[in-house]
C-alpha cells in the first residue's frame, strides 16, 4: 500500500457520460498530480493541485476537470466521454515540491473504459 | 507531448544477465527519476538523482544522472525474476514546480 488512496479501480461507462475519479493523498503530502497512462502515450501529466490551488497544467482536455479540496483530496472529473478517453487514470502526491523532493508517490489507478 | 525518449522499448533477457536502458532529452532536467510499474499498480520510485554527474545504486540497481543534463541510465545487475515490469525515466525541468515528464518506458521479461 503506497498510501495514496484512489477509487474506484474499475469504472466502466457510456460515451457521452460522466464520471468522478477520487484520489486521497499520503498523510502529509500537499501536493496531489493526475496523469492519465494509455498504451500509445504512456504517462500524460494533466494537472497538479497544491493545498488547494492549481499549480500546473499539463494536457488536459477542456472536457476534464479537477480540484483539492481543504482536506487535501483531489478529484478529478471528466465529462463527455468518448472512446478515445479510455486509459487508467493515475494520482500521484508528493510533499513541498519547494524542498526538491519530486519523487511522486503513485495511487493503484481507476482503469476506465468507455463503450 | 513526450519529450523523453527511452530505449530500448523492452528487453527479453535471460536471469542472472545485466540490463541497461536510458532516457534522452533535447532539453535540460534538472531531476531524474526512475520508476518500476507492475501489472495492476502504480510506478513505484527506484532511484532519485538531482544532480549532474551523480551516480546512485539501490541494491542491484544503479542510475546516473548526465553530465549534460539531458540523460540518465539506469542499469540492473544480475536481474532475478522479480525484475520483470515496465521501467520508466522521468525527468523535472527548472520551474515545473514537481512537474514531472515520464519516458515511454522500457518493458523487461527475465526468464528463468
Amino acid at each position: 500500500d503506497s498510501g495514496v488512496t484512489q477509487t474506484p479501480k474499475h469504472l466502466i461507462t457510456a460515451t457521452g457520460q460522466r464520471v468522478t475519479l477520487r484520489c486521497s493523498p499520503r498523510s502529509g503530502d500537499l501536493s496531489v498530480y493526475w496523469y492519465q497512462q494509455s498504451l500509445d502515450q504512456g504517462l500524460q501529466f494533466l494537472i497538479q493541485y497544491y493545498n488547494g490551488e492549481e499549480r500546473a497544467k499539463g494536457n488536459i482536455l477542456e472536457r476534464f476537470s479537477a480540484q483539492q479540496f481543504p482536506d487535501l483530496h483531489s478529484e478529478l472529473n471528466l465529462s463527455s466521454l468518448e472512446l478515445g478517453d479510455s486509459a487508467l487514470y493515475f494520482c500521484a502526491s508528493s510533499d513541498r515540491p519547494e524542498q526538491g523532493n519530486y519523487g511522486y508517490t503513485f495511487g493503484s489507478g481507476t482503469r476506465l473504459t468507455v463503450v | 507531448g513526450q519529450q523523453l525518449n527511452q530505449s530500448p522499448q523492452s528487453m527479453f533477457i535471460q536471469e542472472g544477465e545485466d540490463v541497461s536502458m536510458n532516457c534522452t532529452s533535447s532539453s535540460i532536467f534538472n531531476t531524474w527519476l526512475w520508476y518500476k510499474q507492475e501489472p495492476g499498480e502504480g510506478p513505484v520510485l527506484l532511484i532519485a538523482l538531482y544532480k549532474a554527474g551523480e551516480l546512485t545504486s539501490n541494491g542491484r540497481l544503479t542510475a546516473q544522472f548526465g553530465i549534460t543534463r539531458k540523460d540518465s541510465f539506469l542499469n540492473i545487475s544480475a536481474s532475478i525474476p522479480s525484475d520483470v515490469g515496465i521501467y520508466f525515466c522521468a525527468g523535472r525541468q527548472t520551474d515545473s514546480w514537481g512537474k514531472l515528464q515520464f519516458g515511454a518506458g522500457t518493458q523487461v521479461v527475465v526468464t528463468p
